[in-house]
């Protein structure tokens, strides 16, 4: 019955591959998100979705993609992979309470990723 | 500037001890705010919201000044399960949650 789940749990892969992490959310959130945390622990968001609309693109690379297929879920397709993105990806979920607003948001697990 | 900024820590104090948190905060038109809570190689978790007239959960108070932007997190008669890292949060608007580095507590029997 986990609210936000993510997988896998860890990802090691070389550079220069391809990968994707999945996630899902079972609280009937409208909006989702991907956070990227650093070595320095420093938490930012790359993506947010409303719905299956990207609202929230912050300057991430374009080797990042996400794709929502619907509202539950949330996944983050990464090309080309480089040392520097190893990190902790998490993903969260919370209402929609409309553009000028913000409430909780449920984090699930976290990917750890690491880029040899 | 950062956005968000906090004092990294850590705080070492003894159980029972009392201990605050300050947060300061870089775009005025910010939205809402709140102190969330993130245990060691586990996801954040909100600990509280952030209100103008200041509120309290049990032994956590947390305080806002919106017109010096600073935010303050109180905690009282510590326990060791309260061992983590603080996160300072703040809605910049459309949903989006900009995090403080955070502030790591250590508390010793």
């Amino acid at each position: 019955d986990t609210a936000v789940s993510q997988t896998p749990k860890y990802l090691v892969t070389q550079m220069g591959n391809d990968k994707s992490i999945k996630c899902e959310q079972n609280l009937g959130h409208d909006t989702m998100y991907w956070y990227k945390q650093d070595s320095k622990k420093f938490l930012k968001i790359m993506f947010s979705y409303n719905n299956k609309e990207l609202i929230i693109n912050e300057t991430v690379p374009n080797r990042f993609s996400p794709k929502s297929p619907d509202k539950a879920h949330l996944n983050l397709h990464i090309n080309s992979l480089e040392l520097g993105d190893s990190a902790v990806y998490f993903c969260a979920s919370s209402p929609y309470v409309g553009l000028a607003g913000g409430n909780e948001q449920f984090f699930g697990p976290g990917t750890r990723l690491t880029v040899l | 500037r950062k956005e968000v900024e906090q004092d990294p820590g850590p705080f070492n104090v003894p159980e029972g001890a009392t201990v605050a948190f300050n947060c300061t905060y870089s775009n005025s038109a910010s939205q809402s705010f709140f102190w969330y809570r993130q245990d060691c190689r586990k996801e954040p978790k909100l600990l509280m919201s952030v209100y103008s007239s200041g509120n309290e959960d049990g032994r956590f108070t947390a305080q806002l000044n919106r017109a010096s932007q600073y935010i303050s997190l109180l905690i009282r008669d510590s326990k060791l399960s309260d061992s983590a890292t603080y996160l300072c949060v703040v809605n910049t608007g459309f949903q989006k949650l900009v995090f403080g580095t955070g502030t790591r507590l250590l508390v010793s029997p």
